[in-house]
């Protein structure tokens, strides 16, 4: 069955350091999304891709952080500047068809640790 | 108006009793509701997932109740079994105007089946 994939699965990092968080989407998906999740809190919308453009864009989702899908596989989350609050489970997600009824399918995702 | 409140925290149950989770949402543009299942050290999962034109569906041993009027849901688990321990997330999106299927999370409910 086809997946989402993740890597690293665990990143540390020092304060103010860049950061660059890789996903491999399933194949023949079109939109791509990253979430994260704070230990203990609940999972978060940062960001939605699509057509090499991003669609929509969280609060959260600020100058620090950037996507790009340089390839026809990868899809990539770029923290700038690290702070000890962007520590969490980052989720990329990718689905067929967007419009918000179709299915995302999560990778595992990658922790993240800004010390 | 973009929240979506899930309870309980927490919920534990014996092996064969029924598990109920409830969320509460208020943007009445949602006409997405997904429920997510999360192992430990796993991404989100869709379990199983409905639209407001309809009050119920049933997937096996798992059933989404919808209250449109109430704007509320719950994930109802019959027969409840120790495979089914995990944090459920409730989940909601629209597909109108410029979304482009961003999913706004419950805070996650932490299921316990005791054997």
């Amino acid at each position: 069955e086809p997946e989402v994939t993740q890597t690293p699965s665990h990143q540390v990092t020092q304060m103010g350091q860049e950061v660059i968080l890789r996903c491999v989407p399933i194949s023949n998906h079109l939109y791509f999304y990253w979430y994260r999740q704070i230990l203990g809190q609940k999972v978060e919308f940062l960001v939605s891709f699509y057509n090499n453009e991003i669609s929509e864009k969280s609060e959260i989702f600020d100058d620090q952080f950037s996507v790009e899908r340089p390839d026809g596989s990868n899809f990539t989350l770029k923290i700038r500047s690290t702070k000890l609050e962007d520590s969490a489970m980052y989720f990329c997600a990718s689905s067929e068809y967007a419009g918000g009824t179709d299915t995302q399918y999560f990778g595992p995702g990658t922790r993240l640790t800004v010390l | 108006q973009q929240q979506v409140k899930q309870s309980p925290q927490s919920l534990i149950v014996q092996k064969g009793g029924i598990s109920i989770i409830n969320c509460a949402y208020e943007n009445t543009a949602f006409d997405y509701f997904p429920w997510y299942q999360q192992f430990p050290g796993k991404g989100p999962a869709l379990l199983i997932a409905i639209r407001p034109d309809v009050s119920e569906k049933k997937e096996g041993r798992f059933t989404i109740s919808f209250n449109k009027s109430a704007k509320q849901f719950s994930l109802h688990i019959m027969d409840s079994q120790p495979g089914d321990s995990a944090t459920y997330f409730c989940a909601a999106s629209y597909s109108g105007g410029t979304s482009y299927g961003k999913l706004t999370f419950g805070q996650g409910t932490i299921l316990t089946v005791h054997p």
